[in-house]
């Protein structure tokens, strides 16, 4: 079956760095997304990784790596506002989208 | 760019009735739209997948004639709730992807439906 694991919540302090990991299982692979929703809104866009390596863009980066079937999205310099549920998404040989669970993230003062 | 508009944003509406939701790509072509629901603190859920022209395909356990879903263009897709009961009651989400966009799916604001 298509599996996609990632911690159900994580805790960090404002102006941290926090790394939340993502590995999956699926039928065939085209590409991992991370999106971010905040609570009682909808998923917003973060990234997108389709080849092996860092993708950095401003205080968020997200890295791939197919061969171990690994994801994590790393952002610095914490905020209050990156309080939000974190998902990762796998696009597998069918392009549809494989669903994380996603990681809610608590920042604190 | 990649921008997704739903309407309305809030429905209430009285059981049976039926409601309608519209999802727009606002400055790309989708020839896919995606429509999920969220009930609170759960994940996603995907309900549909339809693409430009053609019938949607359902995801097991969603009845396609109590979800009536419409994408007529590639710019507009519309999601019917028939005779709506209040276990309906939901966050509705649609996503659409294609044309400039790519292969990323773009979400909509979303729309809560709250059947008395």
């Amino acid at each position: 079956g298509q599996n996609i694991d990632q911690p159900t919540e994580m805790t960090a302090t404002e102006g941290a760095i926090v790394q939340i990991n993502c590995t999956y299982q699926t039928s065939g692979f085209n590409g991992l997304f991370w999106y971010q929703q905040h609570a009682g809104e909808a998923p917003t866009f973060l990234s997108y990784n389709v080849l092996d390596g860092l993708e950095e863009k401003g205080r968020f980066s997200s890295f791939l790596s197919r061969s171990k079937g690994y994801s994590y999205l790393l952002l610095k310099e914490l905020q209050m506002k990156d309080s939000a549920s974190y998902l990762c998404a796998v696009m597998d040989s069918n392009y549809q989208l494989i669903w994380g669970a996603g990681t809610k993230l608590i920042i604190k003062p | 760019g990649a921008v997704v508009s739903q309407h309305p944003s809030w429905v209430i509406c009285k059981s049976g009735t039926s409601v309608k939701i519209e999802c727009r790509s606002l400055d790309f072509q989708a020839t896919t739209m995606f429509w999920y629901r969220q009930f609170p603190k759960q994940s996603l859920m995907l309900m549909a997948t339809s693409n430009e022209g053609s019938k949607a395909t359902y995801e097991q356990g969603v009845e396609k004639d109590k979800f009536l879903i419409n994408h007529a263009s590639l710019t507009l897709s519309t999601l019917t709730v028939t005779s709506a009961h209040p276990e309906d009651s939901s966050f509705y989400i649609c996503s659409a992807r294609g044309g400039d966009a790519g292969e990323t799916q773009y979400f909509g604001p979303g729309t809560r439906l709250l059947v008395l």
